[in-house]
């Protein structure tokens, strides 16, 4: 079975700087999907960023990227610039290709921004 | 923002009460899902549907059931409500492109608390 990991539960940034957030997996399969969603506080949930395995390029949304070190199964979020709006519990999930509908979601950092 | 609402947002009620929880999407998504979520946790996937007629319990064993007589609700019944059931519910659907990454749309949630 997949597992997701973010080893850290809370990261603060101040406004206007760089922040990364962790991800690491477990799986056994070599073509999958990988996703970062931002969840709010009391809003819906929405996708910030999306890496198919097979992909060697990092994703790029605006100021958010990926470092996707596939060998070391990393998966990592890179918010630049980083603003207010951005105070979010991220979630880092995991899609297996081979048609299961599963996506398997790390228990989430809380990202605070210090204005 | 994507369209799927899911009602009531909050709701608390007594044990042993019949409970149905209601998610709708105007987006014509095929695939629909359940997760239960609880504070600060990871989501956990407890039911799914791949269309019109079509149910699936995900990872998580859940006492509730769903249905999916239209394609755009997506229903979820408590028939006893108990205090482990106490959590946030939340819905999402995707499109069907047969890639595997497409995105899930959120619903806002339903926070249930059972007393």
């Amino acid at each position: 079975a997949q597992t997701v990991t973010q080893s850290q539960p809370e990261m603060s940034v101040q406004e206007a700087e760089t922040v990364t957030l962790s991800c690491t997996y477990d799986t056994s399969e070599s073509d999958y999907y990988l996703f970062w969603y931002k969840q709010p506080p009391s809003r819906q949930m929405i996708l910030v960023i999306r890496q198919e395995a097979y992909k060697q390029q990092n994703a790029t949304e605006n100021r958010f990227s990926v470092n996707f070190q596939k060998a070391a199964k990393s998966f990592s979020l890179k918010i630049s610039d980083s603003q207010l709006g951005d105070a979010a519990m991220y979630f880092c999930a995991y899609r297996s290709a081979g048609g299961n509908e599963k996506l398997t979601f790390g228990t989430g950092t809380r990202l605070t921004i210090i204005p | 923002e994507a369209d799927i609402y899911q009602t009531p947002r909050y709701l608390v009620i007594g044990t042993g009460k019949k409970i149905t929880l209601e998610c709708s999407q105007t987006m014509g998504h095929d695939k629909m899902y359940w997760y239960q979520q609880d504070p600060g946790m990871e989501l956990h996937l407890i039911h799914y549907s791949y269309g019109v007629n079509s149910t699936e319990k995900g990872d998580l064993s859940s006492e509730s059931t769903v249905s999916r007589i239209r394609t755009e609700h997506f229903p979820l019944t408590l028939e006893s409500a108990r205090p482990s059931h106490t959590s946030q519910y939340l819905c999402a659907s995707s499109e069907s492109t047969g890639t595997g990454n497409e995105p899930q749309h959120f619903g806002d949630g339903t926070r249930l608390s059972i007393l």
